[in-house]
């Protein structure tokens, strides 16, 4: 079992729906989770991090954590083609102040104008 | 303006060749990494260093080497390159802390023939 695991996807959605992005992780021990979007070709940038239970909301963007269950989502209302990339889920997975994120291999968006 | 460079953006070899692969960063960020990703699958952790003279193998076993004399430079380097060392290279950089916030360089694409 991977460490952290998403639905490689692809997720395709119209525009201006309600895109749904999850990812479980197997340490119950993990403390930050992260969401990373990906342009093909491009690096990783930061959208979202979030660290303690419930809903996290930063636009059109909101991450939902839910650590008795082992898993983390990331919705994006009003989706636009623009948003078409591969999300990548990190966790940090030691309670300790060593930082090393472990990633999923992603999900692949794609929105249909 | 504040960045993370890398050097050189794309590279074909042959194989036995050595070669380094740059990475600087303009942040004064103490945590560095090298990440390896190859097409649709997840970030591998190869090398990581929390600051001057610290460095340690990443999660995932690699024949490179990493050099940390200077706060802003991170060089990774093959002695002898071979095919299976084709892939994605991304250096990221971070504050102490939480170390929520990776900032990725643009990456390298290393082809070896």
């Amino acid at each position: 079992q991977k460490e952290v695991e998403q639905n490689s996807g692809p997720l395709s959605v119209p525009e201006g729906a309600i895109a749904s992005l999850n990812c479980t992780y197997s340490d119950r021990v993990s403390q930050s989770f992260f969401w990373y979007r990906q342009y093909s070709g491009k690096s990783p940038e930061l959208i979202m991090s979030i660290y303690s239970n419930g809903d996290k909301e930063d636009g059109r963007f909101t991450a939902q954590l839910n650590k008795a269950s082992q898993y983390v989502s990331l919705l994006i209302r009003d989706s636009q083609p623009s948003d078409s990339a591969t999300y990548l889920c990190a966790v940090n997975p030691r309670m300790d102040s060593s930082y090393k994120l472990i990633f999923g291999s992603g999900t692949r968006l794609l929105v249909r104008p | 303006e504040a960045d993370i460079y890398q050097t050189p953006r794309y590279l074909v070899i042959g194989t036995g060749k050595k070669i380094t692969l740059e990475c600087s960063q303009t942040m004064g960020h103490d945590k560095m990494y090298w990440y390896q990703q190859d097409p649709g699958m997840e970030l591998h952790l190869i090398h990581y260093s929390y600051g001057v003279n610290s460095t340690e193998k990443g999660d995932l076993s690699s024949e490179s080497t990493v050099s940390r004399i200077r706060t802003e430079h991170f060089p990774l380097t093959l002695e002898s390159a071979r095919p299976s060392h084709t892939s994605q290279y991304l250096c990221a950089s971070s504050d102490q802390g939480r170390g929520e916030k990776l900032f990725f360089g643009s990456g390298t694409q290393l082809s070896v023939l």
